[in-house]
């Protein structure tokens, strides 16, 4: 089956970037979404399609992906975006979806 | 606005189901997918299956596959998902979420989470 990586932990001090990765066999060729996620709240969509942003969704954040890693980029991060993210894929392989085990971001 | 709301907390002991509701309201209910995800406690997000209110057609994540059954009742806009032969490790929050309107397979729209306990 499809498998995401993500590393567990991200640190970084507020008003720099912050960047996440997410791993899997040619994820390029796969539309990525990322969501993030804070103590007791449901999750919360930031990126959808590699790059689209909902509304309401800072420009702050932003997403590429290409070849084996996706990535999720929070420039000048606050202290508000301290959350676990998450990816998730489509596999059309299995026909499954598949999130990657999360990233705990924390701001200093 | 699109509203999902799942039923309330749930105990139950091993061995027993357990059946989680969503409702849903602000949309079309036969228009998208909707989707069942748990989180167990400080783990991550887990698919367990995802079912087509149009036609009722189901796609279980193959651990879930034998022991989940997710139905719709188009009457009251409602999804549910009954998960059978329960074990302490079930204990999870499951939320049901929706595919969001541009339909590219992410979820643009949660439940506030059911806390289901599996515990003796």
């Amino acid at each position: 089956s499809y498998v995401l990586t993500q590393p567990p932990s991200v640190s970084v001090a507020p008003g720099k970037t912050a960047t996440i990765s997410c791993g899997g066999n040619n994820i390029g060729r796969k539309g990525v979404h990322w969501y993030h996620q804070k103590p007791g709240q449901a999750p919360v969509l930031v990126i959808y399609y590699d790059t689209d942003r909902p509304p309401g969704i800072p420009e702050r954040f932003s997403g590429s992906n290409s070849g084996n890693t996706a990535t999720l980029t929070i420039s000048r991060v606050e202290a508000g975006d301290e959350a676990d993210y998450y990816c998730q894929v489509w596999d059309s392989s299995s026909d499954h979806v598949v999130f990657g085990g999360g990233t705990k971001l924390t701001v200093l | 606005q699109v509203q999902l709301v799942q039923s309330g907390a749930e105990v139950k002991k091993p061995g027993a189901s357990v059946k989680v509701s969503c409702k849903t309201s602000g949309y079309t209910f036969t228009t998208y997918s909707l989707h069942w995800v748990r989180q167990a406690p400080g783990q991550g997000l887990e698919w367990i299956g995802m079912i087509s209110p149009s036609g009722g057609s189901t796609n279980y994540a193959q651990r879930f596959q034998g022991r989940v059954t997710m139905t719709r009742d188009t009457s009251t806009s409602t999804v549910n998902m009954e998960l059978s032969s329960l074990r302490s490790n079930d204990t999870a929050v499951y939320y049901c979420a929706r595919v969001s309107d541009h339909d590219d397979g992410d979820y643009g729209y949660w439940g506030q989470g059911t806390l289901v306990t599996v515990s003796s």
